[in-house]
């Protein structure tokens, strides 16, 4: 099974400010990864799947970048309804599919 | 717009069967995989399960013994059932949009099952 390592655990980021977050996979996975935001009470929402493609209505200040074992996910001036958690998830070897834990991105 | 809607008890006391079915809308049943995955504070995202219209089933190792799954292309819905359960399976349990098996690209909103007596 492929263990993800999310960091940090939280991220205390300004608004406007560009906040950064990495996820380690235990072998590499090419760049089959994803990552999906979750605020409370909701679901995961896809936002970006290919380790660099957005996913549909995702706006543009997402970006995400890297292959093999390290992923950096950027969004570039934080918004406030852009709180939340944030989990990458891999699909190179499965079953299972697994995800991180989350960093959890807040003000 | 695809839309994903579980149901099912929100308490099973240990040793049950946990039985959860997914209603989809907006799009067909035949037209991708279907995952459960469950979420619980002290394992994360777990994912527990595939289905596919043909028969096609995939399952975590970990879970493999206690579940199984169904489809009904007549309803557009499938579902989970888990046997044994324990308090370690409490959790929220999605179902979501699993398209060529890569990632998940359409979730429900959740279920919080709770394993008490």
């Amino acid at each position: 099974e492929i263990v993800m390592t999310q960091s940090p655990v939280t991220l205390s980021v300004s608004p406007g400010e560009r906040a950064t977050l990495s996820c380690r996979a235990s072998q590499s996975v090419g760049s089959r990864l994803a990552w999906y935001q979750q605020k409370p009470g909701q679901a995961p929402r896809l936002l970006i799947s290919g380790a660099s493609t957005r996913a549909t209505d995702i706006p543009a200040r997402f970006s995400g970048s890297g292959s093999g074992t390290d992923f950096t996910l950027t969004i570039s001036s934080l918004q406030s309804e852009d709180v939340g958690i944030y989990y990458c998830q891999q699909y190179d070897r499965w079953p299972p599919w697994t995800f991180g834990q989350g960093t959890k991105v807040e003000f | 717009q695809v839309e994903l809607q579980e149901s099912g008890p929100g308490l099973v006391k240990p040793s049950e069967t946990l039985s959860l079915t997914c209603e989809v809308s907006g799009d067909s049943i035949t037209s991708s995989y279907w995952s459960w995955i469950r979420q619980s504070p002290g394992k994360g995202l777990e994912w527990i399960v595939y289905r596919f219209y043909r028969g096609s089933t995939g399952f975590n190792p970990s879970l493999k013994s206690r579940v199984t799954t169904s489809l009904d292309m007549s309803k557009n819905q499938f579902s989970l059932k888990l046997t044994s359960v324990t308090a370690t399976d409490t959790a929220v349990y999605f179902c979501a949009r699993h398209p060529n098996l890569n990632w998940f690209d359409a979730w429900g909103q959740g279920i919080l099952v709770t394993v008490s007596s």
